[in-house]
């Protein structure tokens, strides 16, 4: 079943432009991540922030959770062209199963 | 170099041949699954392991069989392979609670 759910499905800026990327879940989360894939190929974690973090860092990169309103964003200031690809949120559930719940994902074309 | 690996990369069988998918990690995680992805489907779960001779099913794991005898290696075996196992398979591996490691990725044709 697929937890999260991205927003927008598609976005396509300029480069040196934000982008922002929305994902809501459903039920309750250990943590929440966000990956990356280019295309075709295998995912590449960005960032993990666990439910009793409201905001983390990392690089370009700003993840925000709001666990009251299920939902979490990523940011990524002055885009470059080589951040086209399609970006995923998971969820890993309240259980320490380590099951991951992706969800389907945008996909950024950044224009140079 | 701290990874994930997985052959092979390209596979293109036919129908009801035996299969087997390798998956292997250097990082000494006791997690270890398997994903599929498909378009308008996202990634779903098959088989997950938390440690040897631990595994369980996923999302997805009709037509899929799994072992972990050994703590770097989960094998994705396809005993009879059909047109709708045709997809993009990825093993990842973690330490549990942390963030997941993916291999670059097989892709899978059954003709």
């Amino acid at each position: 079943s697929q937890q999260g759910e991205e927003d927008p499905q598609a976005l396509s800026i300029q480069e040196g432009e934000n982008a922002t990327m929305n994902c809501s879940y459903k039920t309750s989360i250990n943590n929440l991540q966000w990956y990356r894939q280019n295309s075709g190929r295998g995912l590449v974690h960005l960032i993990l922030i666990r439910s009793n973090e409201r905001e983390k860092h990392s690089g370009r990169l700003r993840v925000t959770l709001d666990t009251s309103k299920k939902s979490s964003s990523l940011l990524i200031t002055a885009s470059r062209a080589a951040d086209t690809a399609s970006y995923f949120c998971a969820t890993d559930g309240s259980g320490n199963t380590g099951k991951l719940i992706f969800g389907q994902g945008t996909t950024l074309q950044v224009k140079p | 170099e701290a990874q994930v690996t997985q052959n092979p990369r390209y596979l293109i069988t036919v129908t009801g041949k035996k299969l087997t998918v390798t998956c292997s990690q250097n990082m000494n995680h006791e997690y270890m699954s398997w994903y599929r992805q498909d378009p308008g489907l996202g990634l779903r779960q098959i088989y997950y392991s938390m440690n040897v001779e631990v595994t369980d099913k996923g999302d997805v794991p009709e037509g899929y069989k799994v072992s972990r005898k050994e703590k770097r290696n989960f094998p994705l075996i396809l005993e009879s392979p059909s047109p709708n196992q045709t997809s993009l398979y990825f093993c990842a591996s973690c330490h549990l609670g942390y963030e997941q490691y993916f291999g670059p990725g097989t892709r899978l044709t059954v003709t």
